[in-house]
């Protein structure tokens, strides 16, 4: 199936600071790449929706100005948590859709744990 | 707006089957997936029904009414390894294609 990585898998930065987190897709190319957030056992919540080139869409309610998103190119999305605080603590999850596979279906990449302190 | 409501915890014995409703409601739908999370992990795709009807794969069935807007994951031959959180997730109708999840439902597999 079609391989998603994300980067780091866990960081754990302190309070004030920014932290990246990348998605790749591997063997596809992604033209929609989606940022969700998972508290525990809560729901998947997404963040925002990014096409490669274009300015990401964000949901309603989450900062845009503190979750910067790229989609530089149809294999990388990247997500920059700035200034990050306690509450921004939390399970960061990508996933990527593209030529692979149908037009609906999402492939996930492993999550991030982001804790800040 | 969408609402998807399904059980917040269920546990079953292992061998045994066990069935995992789901319920929506959407101002408009295209279809419903079912992933399955490990925890700390990220959700792995099982299912995505359109149709009415039930889809069997393997050890594991996806029942879709579109109609009543319900949907159930049926679980047979129940192993340890199964115990995992089950995401509902239904697709709007329109292209856009991003799903909402529900809160997914906690399966503890014991001996």
């Amino acid at each position: 199936g079609a391989v998603v990585s994300q980067h780091p898998s866990w960081v754990i930065c302190k309070s004030g600071t920014s932290v990246k987190i990348e998605c790749r897709s591997l063997d596809f190319q992604a033209t929609t790449m989606f940022w969700y957030r998972q508290f525990p056992k809560q729901s998947l919540m997404l963040m925002a929706t990014s096409n490669e080139g274009s300015k990401a869409t964000y949901e309603q309610g989450v900062e845009k100005d503190k979750f910067l998103i790229n989609h530089a190119s149809l294999t990388l999305s990247t997500l920059t948590v700035t200034s990050a605080h306690p509450e921004d603590s939390s399970f960061y999850i990508c996933s990527a859709r593209g030529e692979r596979g149908s037009s609906y279906e999402q492939y996930f990449g492993p999550g991030t744990r982001l804790t800040v302190t | 707006g969408q609402n998807i409501d399904q059980p917040t915890e269920m546990t079953a014995t292992e061998g045994a089957i066990v069935q995992i409703n789901c319920t929506y409601q959407t101002s408009g739908f295209n279809g419903l997936f079912w992933y399955q999370q490990h925890a700390g992990e990220a959700p792995t795709f099982l299912s995505y029904n359109v149709l009415d009807g039930l889809e069997e794969k393997g050890r594991f069935s996806s029942f879709l009414s579109r109609s009543k807007g319900y949907s159930y994951l049926l679980l047979k031959e129940l192993q340890m390894k199964d115990s995992a959180s089950y995401l509902c997730a239904a697709v709007p109708s329109g292209g856009s294609y991003i799903p909402t999840f529900g809160r997914g439902t906690s399966l503890i597999v014991h001996p």
